[in-house]
This record gives structure tokens, C-alpha cells and sequence, in this order.
């Protein structure tokens, strides 16, 4: 199975800042690399497929981007609301979906 | 209202089977893949299966090959996972999820969650 590692594990920031988490898959998987979001709790939402594009509903301050085995995701002006865990997700592979350990987002 | 609602869930004995159901509504349930994926207390996300629209296609992770089995009843717009010989490393959260094109093959992100079961596998 392909591998995705994110980093950092864990980040903490504050209301306002700009955050970038990386993903970076075991081999390439050209764009097929989708974003999440989860709050405890909850079912995660998807944020970003294919890369770069904007799941329908998502607020603009996302941003996705990346190709081959490197890919990051983007929060131009973190908000209250997306203190949360991030999920990258290869779906290269159709029997071998996998996502990467989680992205820990807490507040400063 | 466009949801997955899932069922089935409990506690069972290592060994023993048990069967998830996923009860889809507000839309055309027949046409779209759906998944199931896990999620073990307090790590992270682990697909586990999906079956294509027309049912066609089955594919697993390789954790749950030859033991759990995932299939459809259009008739009652459900989706269900049989689990058998279950472990203790099988406890998790299990949900249900929609693949997001209709008509189509398996693009493999999810544009639609259920809220989850719990499966606890303890003797």
C-alpha cells in the first residue's frame, strides 16, 4: 500500500495566522490526493479532492496544491472554527485507499 | 434529507460476526459507490471497503480481506458490512460513506458521512 505521511503531527496557531500542513505520499499518485477535516466527535468533511479543488460549501480560505508526492493544504487566515484534525487521503489506488495520520490543529 | 444513518454496532466477542447496516436517504442511493471506513479510539482514519454503484466491483483493505464482506440492497437503500472472526484490533468506529460521482466508477474521496457506529470486540 502506498504511505502518506503528514507533518507536522501537531501545530499550534492562533486566529489570523496562516497555516500550511504537508502531505507526502510513498510514491506518486500524480493528483489523487484529497483533503479532510475532523472535529472530536464527528465524521470528518471533505475539504479538497483531486488536489486543489474546493469541495462545494468550503470557505475560500482553503487551498490545496501539489502534485506527484508532495501536496499541502492551506489556511490563509485560520478562523475559530477550523481548529480541528486534518486528514490527507491518496485514492490512487482504488483497493488501497489510504490516508495519512492525522494533523493535529490546536489553538495558541 | 440528503444522510447516511448507520446501525449494528455494539460490543461482541473476539470471534463472533456481526453485521453493520447504513441506511441512505435524499438520493438516488443506487447510483453512487459506496465505502465503509473506521476509525479505531483515538487514531486515525482507515478505509475498509467499497462497493461500486451497479455492484459490480468489491474491493478491501487488506486488514478485513476474507472476513467482512460489504454489499447493497437498493430495495431498502442500504449498505451493509458483514464482519466475521472479529478481532480486537477491528474495535472502532465504523462509517458509512458516499463516493461522490453517480454513475461512475470509484473516484475514492467522500462527499457524504453517516455519524458512525461504535464496534467494541472484547471478550
Amino acid at each position: 500500500d502506498i504511505q502518506m505521511t503528514q507533518s507536522p503531527s501537531s501545530l499550534s496557531a492562533s486566529v489570523g495566522d496562516r497555516v500550511t500542513i504537508t502531505c507526502r505520499a510513498s510514491q506518486s499518485i500524480s493528483s489523487y490526493l484529497n483533503w479532510y477535516q475532523q472535529k472530536p466527535g464527528k465524521a470528518p468533511n471533505l475539504l479538497i479532492y483531486t488536489a486543489s479543488n474546493l469541495q462545494s460549501g468550503v470557505p475560500s480560505r482553503f487551498s490545496g496544491s501539489g502534485s506527484g508526492a508532495d501536496f499541502t493544504l492551506t489556511i490563509s487566515s485560520l478562523q475559530p472554527e477550523d481548529f480541528a484534525t486534518y486528514y490527507c487521503q491518496q485514492t490512487y489506488t482504488t483497493g488501497g485507499i489510504t490516508f495519512g495520520q492525522g494533523t493535529r490543529l490546536e489553538i495558541e | 434529507q440528503v444522510q447516511l444513518v448507520e446501525s449494528g454496532g455494539g460490543v461482541v466477542q473476539p470471534g463472533r460476526s456481526l453485521r453493520l447496516s447504513c441506511a441512505a436517504s435524499g438520493f438516488t442511493f443506487s447510483s453512487f459507490a459506496m465505502h465503509w471506513v473506521r476509525q479505531a479510539p483515538g487514531k486515525g482514519l482507515e478505509w475498509v471497503a467499497v462497493i461500486s454503484y451497479d455492484g459490480s466491483n468489491k474491493y478491501y483493505a487488506d486488514s478485513v480481506k476474507g472476513r467482512f464482506t460489504i454489499s447493497t440492497d437498493n430495495s431498502k437503500n442500504t449498505l451493509y458490512l458483514q464482519m466475521n472472526s472479529l478481532r480486537a484490533e477491528d474495535t472502532a468506529v465504523y462509517y458509512c460513506a458516499r463516493d461522490p460521482m453517480p454513475s461512475w466508477g470509484v473516484l475514492g474521496y467522500f462527499d457524504l458521512w453517516g455519524r458512525g457506529t461504535l464496534i467494541t470486540v472484547s471478550s
